[in-house]
């Protein structure tokens, strides 16, 4: 069946490391994925999103890395920093309709 | 802020009540979802909307409902509620039910069953 699934449940960096959190999804049918970012009592914020026909995109301090050979996304966090504590879940758009599946998160603790 | 408002931010009431949760999509918007995140659970995905016509439904108890008004809010409609209700339920809208839209969220209305 379809998952969404994160190699790491907890991450733990100092400040001012780069930050990478895992994400493996199982449809290779999936053409879209997106990184969330959820604060506590927040909802799920956007942070980047990628296509299958790409590779790697970029933004502001972070990048997201897609290997549609091991079906395996990747969020990079460049200097980590405080405000960057939070989970980070992985989405996949596979069915029509705009669906997505996501998992279950990674928590991120940035150290002083 | 993603414009995506959701009301009440808190609401805690009784087995077997039931509570209407609202939401305002961005503006633009005509797609919107509902989600219900419970402890330790990633995003469970209940209904869409799309221009005031159900769309899609995933896990959604038969107790549960919704519908999108003209206006383009929605209400997820939660009836003869039980202890395990209790979570998280957020809704996210997109600019269309078409694929590969960012879907944008609120911040949430946490349910709490006494």
């Amino acid at each position: 069946g379809e998952s969404v699934g994160l190699h790491l449940p907890t991450l733990s960096v100092q400040e001012g490391d780069n930050s990478i959190i895992n994400c493996a999804y199982s449809n290779s049918a999936s053409d879209y994925f997106i990184w969330y970012k959820q604060e506590s009592g927040k909802g799920p914020q956007f942070i980047i999103d990628i296509r299958s026909n790409m590779d790697k995109r970029q933004g502001q301090r972070v990048t997201v890395l897609l290997n549609k050979t091991v079906k395996h996304l990747s969020l990079q966090i460049a200097a980590t920093q405080p405000g960057d504590s939070a989970v980070y879940f992985c989405a996949e758009n596979m069915w029509s309709g705009n669906q997505f599946y996501f998992g279950t998160g990674t928590s991120l603790t940035v150290i002083p | 802020d993603s414009g995506v408002t959701q009301t009440p931010k808190h609401l805690i009431t009784a087995t077997g009540q039931r509570v209407t949760l609202r939401c305002s999509p961005r503006s633009g918007d005509l797609s919107v979802y509902w989600y219900q995140q419970s402890l330790d659970q990633g995003l469970q995905f209940l209904i869409q909307y799309y221009n005031g016509e159900e769309r899609a439904k995933g896990n959604i108890l038969e107790r549960f409902s919704a519908q999108q008004f003209p206006d383009l809010h929605s209400e997820l409609n939660l009836s003869s509620l039980e202890l395990g209700d209790s979570a998280l339920y957020f809704c996210a809208s997109s600019l269309s039910g078409q694929d590969n839209q960012p879907q944008h969220f609120g911040d949430g209305t946490r349910l709490s069953i006494l």
